[in-house]
């Protein structure tokens, strides 16, 4: 069975302070996600990482996958209100199926 | 509209009811998954049809859980004789291949 286990899951900070989440498994992966869930709605994808070792980056936050493709991280620079919310990690198994993580729940403070 | 949409965004039953929950999937997406949400915690899979054909129901937690797409566009996921321990968001998604799923708002059930 993989399992995904997110850390922190519960994390509070102020406003313009940074921040990492992490993804962690003892399973390889083929690709990994990344949610953001608000509370009512369903899950919307923030990114896809492929490849061992890749980046990406979308605006304020940087996404990694692992080189061995079993972990990933999610930093947010300068946090904001906005930024409030459920990051979920999601990884790839086989062509149809996604195992979450338990979720990040997300409190910026103004 | 142009997401997924789901129907009862709510639902009280009664322990032993049916339910059926409705998903409408985006328009030409060929693949669509139910997941399970519980309280707290993240997502987790169910059952997965390409088309109408259901390909994996690996994650339905007993035989009274049913799923079907009999058309190859909206899906019907029916939990026969509810039980507390079904009460959970259950969200539905689909995709047009399957790495990148889009998720309607979910149903919220509730099982008294």
């Amino acid at each position: 069975t993989q399992l995904l286990e997110q850390s922190p899951q519960f994390l509070s900070i102020q406003e313009g302070e940074n921040l990492t989440v992490y993804c962690n498994s003892s399973s390889v992966f083929s690709s990994l996600q990344w949610y953001r869930q608000e509370p009512g709605e369903g899950p919307v994808l923030l990114v896809t990482v492929v490849t061992g070792g890749e980046v990406k980056k979308l605006k304020r936050l940087t996404f990694q996958f692992g080189d061995a493709r079993k972990d990933s991280s999610l930093h947010i620079t300068a946090a904001q209100p906005g930024d409030t919310g459920l990051y979920l990690c999601a990884g790839a198994v086989g062509a149809q199926k996604l195992v979450f993580g338990q979720g990040t729940r997300l409190t910026i403070n103004p | 509209g142009a997401g997924v949409s789901q129907s009862p965004r709510y639902k009280v039953a009664k322990r032993g009811q049916d339910v059926a929950l409705r998903c409408d999937p985006i328009s030409g997406h060929v693949s669509l998954f139910w997941y399970q949400q519980a309280l707290g915690q993240g997502p987790e899979f169910l059952t997965y049809f390409q088309n109408e054909a259901q390909l994996d129901k690996s994650g339905l937690p007993s035989d009274r859980f049913f799923a079907e797409r009999p058309e190859g566009s909206v899906s019907t996921l029916k939990i026969q004789r509810t039980q507390q321990e079904d009460s959970a968001v259950y969200l539905c998604a689909s995709s047009l291949g399957w790495r990148e799923q889009y998720f309607g708002p979910g149903t919220r059930l509730t099982v008294t």
